[in-house]
């Protein structure tokens, strides 16, 4: 198992959209539709933002988004604001009981 | 609502057993809908999946670190535990448990943190 594959850094100014994208294998993110995306803000726990794709829990604001093509799985933040800035993790469900991480990517408000 | 409150040391001596315990308030840990998991995060890097437990006692973990770790659930107390064997410095990180969605696969509230650092 290797850990998912998403750009280390991502950036936008306010206001502006940023798409991150989770790049995995046809065993994991292609295979199944168990992605979720992670908001973790330094010093404080992750924090759930996108669940089953495109999925976001309540609280959540739809500024936030999910899709996905083929192996790739994509977060997109709209009307980007000041508070977004942040490290962002994508997970996919891998089969038989097993998830996997990607490996963060930092993003910055300019 | 449900809170995950950690314990545990802080710094572990290379060779020895890492030691966490996640508690369980607002709901109990013996669910269908859930299970319970560990999570870590080496200084400087990504989150590492470690392993999930269903009440029951079912345990999936992660291949990279199956040969070292156990996880286990005291559903009296109604809390879980972690334990990671013979660490070295890589198992330096900040570990949280969290709760898991058993159908979606995704953890949708996390204990706050403990630092471990692994030194003599």
């Amino acid at each position: 198992q290797s850990a998912l594959t998403q750009p280390p850094s991502a950036s936008g100014s306010p206001g502006q959209s940023v798409t991150i994208s989770c790049t995995g294998t046809s065993s994991d993110v292609g295979r199944y539709s168990s992605v979720s995306w992670y908001q973790h803000h330094p010093g404080k726990a992750p924090k759930l933002i996108i669940y089953e794709l495109t999925q976001r829990p309540s609280g959540v604001p739809d500024r936030f988004s999910g899709s996905k093509s083929g192996n790739t799985a994509s977060l997109t933040v709209s009307g980007l604001q000041a508070e977004d800035e942040a490290d962002f993790y994508c997970s996919s469900y891998a089969g038989n009981n097993t998830l996997l991480f990607g490996g963060g990517t930092k993003l910055t408000v300019l | 609502q449900l809170q995950l409150q950690q314990s545990g040391p802080g710094l572990v001596k290379p060779s020895e057993t890492l030691s966490l315990t996640c508690h369980v308030s607002g709901d109990p840990i013996s669910t269908n809908k859930y299970y319970w998991g560990w999570i870590r995060q080496p200084p400087g890097k990504g989150l590492e999946w470690i392993g999930n437990l269903f009440y029951g006692g079912s345990t999936y973990l992660n291949p990279s670190l199956k040969s070292r770790v156990t996880i286990s659930v005291d559903t009296s107390k109604n809390q879980f535990s972690l334990k990671v064997r013979s660490v070295t410095a890589a198992d330096t990180a900040m570990y949280y448990c969290a709760r898991l969605e058993s159908w979606q696969y995704y953890f949708d509230f996390w204990g706050q943190g403990t630092p471990v650092t692994v030194s003599s």
